[in-house]
């Protein structure tokens, strides 16, 4: 089955500690995303990535690092800096950025908790 | 400053009626609006869409309208369900990024 996996579904960490939430996808889709969910508010944009091994700041990348090495993962490091880390994190695809029918496909989330 | 507004957080509709979810943007480039549908601890799942160059666009008991002058769109659910009741998302399309709104959460009462 095609589909978005994020693993795991619920993570916990200390204060300080850096942790990275997994996203992989086996659509074949260019464009990957990760998003911010807080109670009671949209989605936020973090980083973006159209294509291997190049990605772009979101509305709220500060605190945050990606990487895409491949076209099947787009890994999210939330590091020490993120001041409010605990929130739900959604990771998404579509079949291309920079065309006008944008798409995404969703993952079931993880939600992060720092202690 | 918020570019899609869901100025609802709540609705509340008998199984049966209408449901009627609003969204408003302010960036008259947006060319493609989409709503998805988000159970809790779930990731937002497709619903429908419309491009700007259209007004109203159907499938099955869901019509999205779409009212370029006033920068307005609605999703018009048609009976109601109780497998309606999540929260529903507008997002518009500028070509590169999907920008949402904060969502209106729907309760169909039995």
């Amino acid at each position: 089955d095609g589909g978005i996996t994020q693993s795991p579904k619920y993570l916990f960490r200390k204060e300080g500690q850096n942790v990275t939430l997994s996203c992989e996808q086996n659509l074949n889709h260019d464009a990957m995303y990760w998003y911010r969910q807080d109670p009671g508010q949209g989605l936020r944009l973090i980083y973006y990535s159209q294509i291997v091994n190049d990605f772009q700041k979101g509305d709220i990348a500060e605190g945050y690092s990606v990487s895409r090495e491949k076209k099947e993962s787009f890994p999210l490091t939330v590091t020490s800096a993120q001041k409010n880390p605990t929130a739900f994190y959604l990771c998404a695809s579509s079949i291309a950025s920079g065309s006008s029918y944008n798409e995404q496909f969703f993952g079931p989330g993880t939600r992060l908790t720092v202690l | 400053d918020q570019q899609v507004k869901q100025n609802s957080p709540s609705l509340s509709v008998q199984e049966g009626r209408i449901s009627i979810l609003n969204c408003d943007y302010t960036n008259s480039m947006f060319d493609y609006f989409l709503w998805y549908k988000k159970y809790p601890a779930e990731g937002p799942t497709f619903l429908i869409s419309i491009s700007s160059i259209k007004d109203k666009n159907e499938d099955g008991r869901f019509t999205v309208f779409l009212n370029k002058s006033a920068k307005h769109l609605s999703l018009h659910i048609v009976p109601s369900q109780p497998g309606d009741s999540a929260v529903y998302f507008c997002a518009a399309s500028d070509g590169y990024q999907l920008i949402w709104g904060a969502g209106t959460k729907l309760i169909i009462k039995p």
